[in-house]
Parts: structure tokens; C-alpha cells; sequence
């Protein structure tokens, strides 16, 4: 069973430049989420997104940065013009059910992230 | 305050030794804690959840005290493959979702021979 798959493992840009960065859940997680960690510093949640919805993008940045999850293929976080502080490890989790204020949260298993680096 | 806050360490104790970690969070709603164990720049693999009756798993002991909103992790008899960073996350911390998680800023542990 594979785990979750994320790609690039590394990528570089220059400042202005765009970058996608791809997350494929488990098999059979309809419910995925992207962190960020910054150099030296702890995970911060972005934003939580179903198939074709976002839940909760109150942790995405303002401008610049966009997710989506398709009906089909993987979960696409999109950073565009890139500047030197997105420089970061993104991590895309995910979990097999939903999570409501009645159940406590289900899972999430973590991806091997994706190293940006921003020249 | 922050919204999860946890000790960064660091700790270094010798091989066999007994370690505990702590942690608080501010957001009496949050559901679901976990201690979650993230290795030298690779991603985050969850320990144990925690409950409010305590729970084991092996040589780990996570314990949940809701009123005091803090949560706890024991390590006992320390093996040098125990050196790692150890987060405290706990769901809807910051009051948006339940399914968002919140890491404390992790404590580093290190094991040695």
C-alpha cells in the first residue's frame, strides 16, 4: 500500500518564476492538507481541501499561493512569483475519513515533502 | 499565548535513561492530540494519540489532562534510536477546522552512547 507520494522531492527556482508542487493521497484518502516548514522553524497548517472543495485555507498566505484536488490526479499547491522566503519543505498529509466536531481527527500520514528552494 | 507550546530543548540524556516532554495548548475545543516524531529533514511520522485515559506503547507514555489543557510524553529506557524531534499536535487549535493540526515547536531529544 503505497504511502503518500509527493513530487518534486526537490525543486529550485528563481525569484519570479512558478512552482507547482504535486501531492497523491493514500489509497483511498479523499481528504488532504498542506504544512509548510520553514528553515529552523515548526510545521504551519495552509489549508485542508476534499475532493473539488477546500475546507479551511486559513493558514494559505493572502496572494501568491493556491491549492486545489481535483475529481481526478493528485492535490496541486501552486506558488506564484516566488520570492526568496518561500523558500521551505512542504508537506502534504492525508487521511481516510472526514473530520467533524463529533469524531475526533482520523489520521493524517505525512508525505516525504517537497524541498523548494527560491535563488 | 501560543496555540500549542511545548519545552525545545535540548535534551541530551545517556542510553537506558527515563525522559519526559510537556506540553500545553490554548484552545479548550480541540479533540484529538497526537505526539508525532519528525527525523533530520524528513517528514513527520506519528508516535502515539493521546487520550484522556493515558495510554502506552511500550517503553512510550502519553498522558492527556484536559483541564489543565496539557499533555505529556514519557520516555522510558532511552535507545540512541529515540534522538530525534518530538511534536505535540493537537486538531483545531487555532479554532478554524477539526481537521487542521497545530505542532508545537518541537523538543529535540538526543540520545547518546
Amino acid at each position: 500500500n503505497a504511502g503518500v507520494m509527493q513530487n518534486p522531492r526537490h525543486l529550485v527556482r528563481r525569484r519570479g518564476q512558478e512552482a507547482r508542487l504535486r501531492c497523491s493521497p493514500m489509497k483511498g484518502h479523499s481528504h488532504v492538507y498542506w504544512y509548510r516548514q520553514l528553515p529552523e522553524e515548526g510545521l504551519k497548517f495552509m489549508v485542508y481541501l476534499q475532493k473539488e472543495n477546500i475546507i479551511d485555507e486559513s493558514g494559505m498566505p493572502k496572494e501568491r499561493f493556491s491549492a486545489e484536488f481535483p475529481k481526478e490526479g493528485p492535490s496541486i499547491l501552486r506558488i506564484q512569483q516566488v520570492v526568496r522566503g518561500d523558500s521551505a519543505a512542504y508537506f502534504c498529509a492525508s487521511s481516510e475519513r472526514a473530520t467533524t466536531s463529533r469524531s475526533s481527527t482520523d489520521t493524517q500520514y505525512f508525505g516525504p515533502g517537497t524541498r523548494l528552494t527560491v535563488l | 499565548r501560543k496555540e500549542v507550546e511545548q519545552d525545545p530543548g535540548p535534551f541530551n540524556v545517556p542510553e537506558g535513561a527515563t525522559v519526559a516532554f510537556n506540553c500545553t495548548y490554548s484552545n479548550s475545543a480541540s479533540q484529538s492530540f497526537f505526539w508525532y516524531r519528525q527525523d533530520c529533514r524528513k517528514e513527520p511520522k506519528l508516535l502515539m494519540s493521546v487520550y484522556s485515559s493515558g495510554n502506552e506503547d511500550g517503553r512510550f507514555t502519553a498522558q492527556l489532562n484536559r483541564a489543565s489543557q496539557y499533555i505529556s510524553l514519557l520516555i522510558r529506557d532511552s535507545k540512541l534510536s529515540d534522538s530525534a524531534t518530538y511534536l505535540c499536535v493537537v486538531n483545531n487549535a487555532g479554532g478554524t477546522s477539526y481537521g487542521k493540526l497545530t505542532f508545537g515547536q518541537g523538543t529535540i531529544l538526543t540520545v547518546h552512547p
